[in-house]
């Protein structure tokens, strides 16, 4: 079965720095990868995905991730934190059967220090 | 054009109750995915619903169902409450037609006591 793996429940930056949170996917097969952002009480926005094509992609907010697949990863960056990146970031990848259902890490909780 | 919509926000249930949460697609969105966010399990899916059957269903118990309507507006109930259940229920809409990306309401949040 499919799984994502997102090392770290939490990682602390200080404002202005670079962020990077980990996503590594189990699949013998490129599948469909998603970044999205959860605020606190609000539902999940999308902030990039890579389907086929260019393995940079970028996204809102200036995050940006790239899609390796001899390392079975898709890790999500941004240059320089801001205050309001302070979030929870899922990774997910669309499941290889006939269904469309995500399949989620289980969440990295993006602190930001002033 | 208006994002996905979910009704009520927030809910408190007693055990052994039942519940109906709705969801609104994005317009033109043919399919609907529930899926249940909670700290102990994350994020796992429930069930899509397109053209208003069920496509798919996570490995969730019979008390779990839905239905979506012929404007592609869905719902989905939980039927004998269990405390277990309280999480949020996110809704997410997808266009269909070879697009899989999926946009989420801001979910409504089930407290059962």
């Amino acid at each position: 079965a499919q799984s994502v793996t997102q090392l770290g429940s939490h990682v602390s930056v200080s404002e202005g720095a670079l962020v990077l949170l980990r996503c590594n996917y189990s699949s013998s097969v490129p599948p469909y990868l998603f970044w999205y952002v959860q605020y606190p009480n609000q539902g999940l926005q999308l902030l990039l995905k890579y389907t086929t094509g260019a393995t940079l992609v970028k996204g809102i907010n200036g995050f940006e991730a790239e899609f390796k697949k001899s390392e079975t990863s898709f890790h999500l960056t941004k240059p320089s934190a801001h205050m309001s990146d302070a979030a929870e970031y899922f990774c997910a990848v669309s499941a290889l059967d006939s269904s469309y259902k995500l399949i989620f890490g289980s969440g990295t909780r993006l602190l930001v220090r002033p | 054009k208006a994002g996905v919509t979910q009704t009520p926000r927030y809910l408190i249930k007693t055990r052994g109750q039942q519940v109906t949460l709705s969801c609104s697609p994005i317009s033109g969105h043919r399919s609907v995915s529930w899926y249940q966010q909670t700290p102990g399990q994350g994020l796992q899916f429930l069930f899509e619903y397109f053209s208003e059957t069920q496509r798919n269903k996570g490995n969730f118990p019979g008390r779990f169902s839905g239905r979506q309507f012929s404007n592609s507006r869905s719902e989905m109930n939980v039927s004998t409450l269990e405390l277990g259940d309280s999480a949020l229920y996110l809704c997410a809409s997808r266009l269909a037609g070879g697009d899989e990306t999926q946009y989420f309401g801001p979910g409504t949040r089930l407290l059962v006591l």
